[in-house]
């Protein structure tokens, strides 16, 4: 079936670092992705979607790019601030029924 | 425009109640999905309901049903309740043109601890 791997947390860098947060699929056909974030306390929070191979999403200064010849959806910022510090969340979905499938989550930390 | 709305936002039940989750989605959305996170399992997918419609669902015991109203706003209901049942509610909403393409927008969720 359809899945979502995401690289293991926690993740902590230093304010102004390079951000990247690896995230695979296993699905048949072409299901659109997303990355949410998920402040503490809060419910998730969309950041960016693709919809088609090849398609970048962007938000924020983040982005990620649909790759189907590998399907990954990696997620990176060129310079992180402590509010950003949040647990990311990649995910998929297919046409028709709501459903999303989302990976095992990966926390973030930025320290000032 | 509103964004998703769930009351409550935290409950504590006792093992053998049941308990109602309400949702309200964004204004204009049809279709109405139910997630569970925990820390060992993550986010689950519960069920989605369109047109008052249960359209999909996911692998969870009969105990855990929904239902959709005319105004596309949402319940759902947990039945003798688990102490496994403790989790993280959250619904979303989607306009739902009929495609993967749809996003799913989120509520803050409705903490349920069950003792």
């Amino acid at each position: 079936g359809d899945s979502v791997t995401q690289m293991e947390g926690p993740v902590t860098l230093s304010e102004e670092a390079f951000l990247t947060i690896n995230c695979t699929y296993t699905a048949t056909g072409y299901p659109s992705l997303f990355w949410y974030v998920q402040y503490p306390g809060e419910g998730l929070q969309l950041l960016l979607k693709a919809t088609k191979a090849d398609d970048k999403g962007s938000n924020k200064g983040f982005e990620a790019t649909y790759r189907k010849e590998t399907t990954s959806f990696h997620l990176e910022k060129g310079s992180v601030q402590v509010s950003d510090s949040a647990v990311y969340f990649c995910a998929l979905s297919r046409a028709f029924g709501g459903k999303l499938i989302f990976g095992q989550g990966t926390e973030l930390s930025v320290k000032p | 425009k509103a964004g998703v709305t769930q009351t409550p936002r935290y409950l504590i039940k006792t093992r053998g109640q049941q308990v109602t989750l309400s949702c309200s989605p964004i204004s204009g959305h049809r279709s109405v999905s139910w997630y569970q996170q925990t820390p060992g399992q993550g986010l689950q997918f519960l069920f989605e309901y369109f047109s008052e419609t249960q359209r999909n669902k996911g692998n969870f015991p009969g105990r855990f049903s929904g239902r959709q109203f005319s105004n596309s706003r949402s319940e759902m209901n947990v039945s003798t309740l688990e102490l496994g049942d403790s989790a993280l509610y959250l619904c979303a909403s989607s306009l739902e043109t009929g495609g993967s393409t749809d996003t799913q927008y989120f509520g803050p969720g409705t903490r349920l601890t069950v003792l």
